[in-house]
């Protein structure tokens, strides 16, 4: 595996589950960050990690919880979403904070 | 607070129709400005950085430029395969929860380009 890898692409769940998306990068960055794009909109900045330290949170509700158990990995869990949530979670790695980001494909997430 | 603007919002071309699309910034202290391409269900991919006004990059058919205010992305006689949506960013300097200084960045809208054969 090269880049950025996230899994699964494609989730769909209901309101009452609990899921995780997975992200593992393979370019020996320090820093991971997940962002949500959704449709017509800039994409927004959910957390950074920079050496496995979470550093921010960006007023993200407390339904997304993150982990990040070493600088190659990423989670991003789950629980009690909403319709709105719906989105592409993108997951994205740099050498270290600030510096250029390298984006995963994306996970694609439907809540109903 | 930092604001970035992409237009037009869609732009659909002819192929060989060259063109340009615009980023513009209004930022407190520019650290660099980044250029990503996203292909529909999958993740940006990093194109080019600029960091200071009349700095240039190319790639194939795409070249950036950089003023004070904005950014251009150049595209010379396009081919049905750069069709994509374009994203703009740029950095400034944040603090974080610990109160170390770290680039920020924040992303424009995007730009969809159509590039018809």
């Amino acid at each position: 595996e090269t880049g950025v890898t996230q899994t699964p692409r494609h989730l769909v769940m209901g309101m009452t589950n609990k899921k995780s998306l997975k992200c593992e990068q393979h370019l020996g960055h320090n820093a991971m960050y997940w962002y949500k794009q959704s449709a017509k909109k800039p994409l927004e900045l959910m957390f950074v990690y920079n050496f496995k330290e979470q550093t921010e949170n960006n007023s993200v509700p407390s339904r997304f919880s993150p982990e990040c158990p070493n600088s190659s990995h990423l989670f991003l869990h789950l629980h009690t979403l909403q319709p709105e949530d719906s989105a592409l979670y993108l997951c994205a790695s740099s050498p270290w904070q600030g510096e250029t980001q390298y984006f995963g494909p994306g996970t694609r997430l439907l809540v109903l | 607070e930092d604001q970035v603007t992409q237009s037009p919002e869609a732009l659909r071309l002819q192929e060989g129709e060259s063109s340009s699309l615009n980023c513009s910034y209004t930022v407190s202290g520019l650290r660099g400005l980044f250029w990503y391409r996203q292909d529909p269900g999958k993740g940006p991919e990093f194109l080019f950085t600029l960091y200071s006004a009349g700095e240039e990059k190319e790639k194939e058919r795409l070249k950036a430029t950089l003023t004070k205010k904005e950014s251009f992305l150049h595209i010379t006689a396009p081919k049905p395969e750069d069709s994509a949506t374009y994203l703009c960013a740029v950095k400034v300097l944040g603090t974080n929860a610990g109160g170390t200084s770290y680039g920020k960045l924040t992303f424009g809208q995007g730009t969809i380009l159509t590039v018809h054969p």
